[in-house]
């Protein structure tokens, strides 16, 4: 199974601020079969890039997505109030489809 | 619109089986896959398996292989998760979740439209 390690576990950030998550995948993914989800306390998770680096629809142009291979990267240029969530990187190239264990960005 | 609803909370033995519903609506049901996710108390994202719901085929997590099964019915656009020999740490949130795009091609995708979670809790 690909093992996806996401760095750091807890983000402390002031809105406004940029945020720069990481997700380190075990073995290289098939071509960029890698998403990004935001999942707030109580509800379901909410996908936020596909593709390694396309914004789903309706989702701000604050957030993008980058890396290939093993390496991959969640911007979010300018943090807003409603950013603050838990965040999980995802893997649908090789199954079983596995998750990141998620990186928490909390307000400092 | 596009809209994935599940049924309700469950409360059950440990051995006993449960079998989750997610009603799929706004969209052709057949043309998107639809996985299954779980979510312990306060941890992560599991994936659980998938269902094609055009000609039924399956494929599971090895850690769920025998005791899931995932169906689904096309006259009422619904897919179902039975999980059995429930044990305590099978108590989570479960969540059924569509793929991005449709038809055949879309295997390998990303999950864009998801249920709001069912409440399993297995206790004696």
């Amino acid at each position: 199974d690909i093992v996806l390690t996401q760095s750091p576990g807890t983000l402390s950030l002031s809105p406004g601020e940029r945020a720069t998550l990481s997700c380190r995948a075990s073995r290289g993914l098939t071509s960029t079969y890698l998403a990004w989800y935001q999942q707030k306390p109580g509800q379901a998770p909410r996908l936020l890039i596909y593709d390694a680096s396309s914004r789903a629809t309706g989702i701000p142009g604050r957030f993008s997505g980058s890396g290939s291979g093993t390496d991959f990267t969640l911007t979010i240029s300018r943090l807003e109030p409603e950013d603050f969530a838990v965040y999980y990187c995802q893997q649908y190239g090789s199954s079983p489809w596995t998750f990141g264990q998620g990186t928490k960005v909390e307000i400092k | 619109q596009v809209q994935l609803v599940q049924s309700g909370a469950e409360v059950k033995q440990p051995g006993a089986s449960v079998k989750i519903s997610c009603k799929a609506s706004g969209y052709t049901f057949t043309s998107y896959y639809i996985h299954w996710v779980r979510q312990a108390p306060g941890q992560g994202l599991q994936w659980m398996g998938v269902v094609d719901p055009n000609g039924g085929s399956t494929s599971y997590a090895e850690k769920f292989q025998g005791r899931v099964t995932m169906t689904r019915d096309t006259s009422t656009s619904t897919v179902y998760m039975e999980l059995s020999s429930l044990r305590s740490d099978d108590t989570a949130v479960y969540y059924c979740a569509r793929v991005r795009c449709s038809g055949g091609g879309c295997y390998r995708e990303a999950m864009d439209v998801w249920g709001q979670g069912t409440t399993l809790t297995v206790s004696s």
